[in-house]
């Protein structure tokens, strides 16, 4: 059975930082291309970051508005991976999503979401 | 970065009848690899999204043959035949041939 659960989401002040976790089984780590998404209170759904596979020299991406703040990165022994938020804003405010996917995009399994507020 | 713009935003629907979804792209999705990365994804209320489509028509496991997908280049359809209770939600499209991602801004599909 599959399985992807994020977790370290929470209630934060402005400028403070937080990492979420997400761990999965189930499927094929090591050569899975791994994702973080949020949505926002009003349901629109964006891309945070991605994270590639060893064979891919484990390459990263982020999507403009994190960039500089947010760090992803991964843990192939413990199948799972990471998002570090720093300097949080109120427009960070989500729910945080994890994505597995496979090879030539052959699977892809999505978490339950971790809610991260930022508010003073 | 790449625009989805997803048609209709709502859809009212009794069980059984046939629907379709629109996503239409401000560029073309056609990768360097010559693969189309136009993903469907349903969240069911209360739910997660869950992908139901990739590559434009490829099911994943598990999803009724009641689902196809169709379309090239910026112009996608989502086909739902014999609509059930289960595929209440709302349904999104993704590309992934540019980065950033991008999503649709859904289409929620209620019961009549």
């Amino acid at each position: 059975e599959v399985q992807v659960l994020e977790s370290g989401g929470g209630l934060v002040q402005p400028g403070n930082s937080l990492k979420l976790s997400c761990a999965t089984s189930g499927f094929t780590f090591s050569t899975a291309w791994m994702y973080w998404y949020r949505q926002f209170p009003e349901k629109r759904l964006e891309w945070v970051a991605r994270i590639k596979a060893k064979s891919n020299n484990y390459a990263t991406d982020y999507t403009e508005s994190v960039k500089g703040r947010f760090t992803i990165s991964r843990d192939d022994s413990k199948s799972s991976i990471y998002l570090q938020m720093n300097n949080l804003k109120e427009e960070d405010t989500a729910i945080y999503y994890c994505e597995g996917v496979g090879i030539r995009g052959w699977f892809a399994y999505w978490g339950q979401g971790t809610l991260v507020t930022v508010s003073s | 970065d790449v625009v989805m713009t997803q048609t209709p935003p709502s859809l009212s629907v009794a069980i059984g009848q046939s629907v379709s979804i629109s996503c239409k792209s401000s560029q073309s999705l056609v990768a360097s690899d010559k693969n189309t990365y136009l993903n469907w994804l349903l969240q069911s209320p209360g739910r997660s999204p869950k992908r139901l489509i990739y590559q434009v028509s490829k099911l994943d496991s598990g999803v009724p043959d009641r689902f196809s997908g169709s379309g090239s280049e910026k112009d996608f359809t989502l086909k739902i035949s014999r609509v059930e209770a289960e595929d209440l939600g709302v349904y999104y499209c993704l590309q992934g041939t540019h980065l950033p991602r991008t999503f649709g801004g859904g289409t929620k599909l209620e019961l009549k």
